[in-house]
């Protein structure tokens, strides 16, 4: 079974980085498409941004500036590393496994079928 | 960048009622719709892909129909754990943009 947790600081300061780490079990992340994914308290969901298979990467356009998602696969982990960070930034953050349709001649990101339970990420001073 | 607009917001049923919620993209999507149900305090959980295809476990009261831009997600017989939030989500391109959700409470 394929297994999402995710970690980091649950309170960050005005200004500072947030960083996360998602470390994945029963599955390789040498595989499909990784993403993180978050849900300010009371709203809805916003895709961030993934990894791929390749190490390639896509982000949100307005997000863009301000986000990295990287990947160490020796400890099958992804992470995300978001800066000047605001009070808008606190959500709960997921990160979640994309899983991949190859039927059309390359492979492309298809849906989320196994998620983290989620860390709330405050940013507050 | 695809907005998703669902309809309703908030939608009110008892137990055994037949609900659907409607998903509207900004553009064409073909098939890349995924439906997701997200329980208080839980994450989201996938129902529905690719439009109409149930992902393994979940029950056949569920289905889904639709293609291009225009998508509905139907509840056969609403069931007590069927009281949640629901999300589309398109996957055609990036950014995979979600819908606004439509929260199913009990009457």
């Amino acid at each position: 079974q394929v297994q999402l947790r995710e970690s980091g600081p649950g309170l960050v300061k005005p200004s500072e980085t947030l960083s996360l780490t998602c470390t994945v079990s029963g599955d390789s992340i040498s595989y499909y498409y990784w993403a993180w994914i978050r849900q300010p308290p009371g709203k809805g969901l916003e895709w961030i941004g993934d990894i791929s298979y390749s190490g390639s990467t896509n982000y949100k356009s307005s997000l863009k500036s301000r986000v990295t998602i990287s990947a160490d696969k020796s400890k099958n982990q992804f992470s995300l590393s978001l800066r000047s960070v605001t009070a808008a930034d606190t959500a709960v953050y997921y990160c979640a496994r994309n899983k991949w349709d190859c039927s059309g001649g390359g492979c492309r990101p298809y849906f989320f079928d196994f998620w983290g339970q989620g860390t709330l990420v405050t940013v507050s001073s | 960048d695809i907005q998703m607009t669902q309809s309703p917001s908030s939608l009110s049923a008892s137990v055994g009622d037949r609900v659907t919620i409607t998903c509207r993209a900004s553009q064409n999507i073909t098939k890349y719709l995924n439906w997701y149900q997200q329980r208080p305090g839980e994450a989201p959980s996938l129902l529905m892909f690719a439009a109409s295809t149930l992902f393994r476990g979940v029950p056949s009261r569920f289905s889904g129909a639709g293609s291009g831009t225009d998508f509905t997600l139907t509840i056969g017989s609403l069931q007590p754990e069927d009281f949640a939030t629901y999300f589309c989500q398109q996957s055609y391109i990036t950014p995979h943009s979600f819908g606004q959700g439509t929260e199913l409470v009990i009457k």
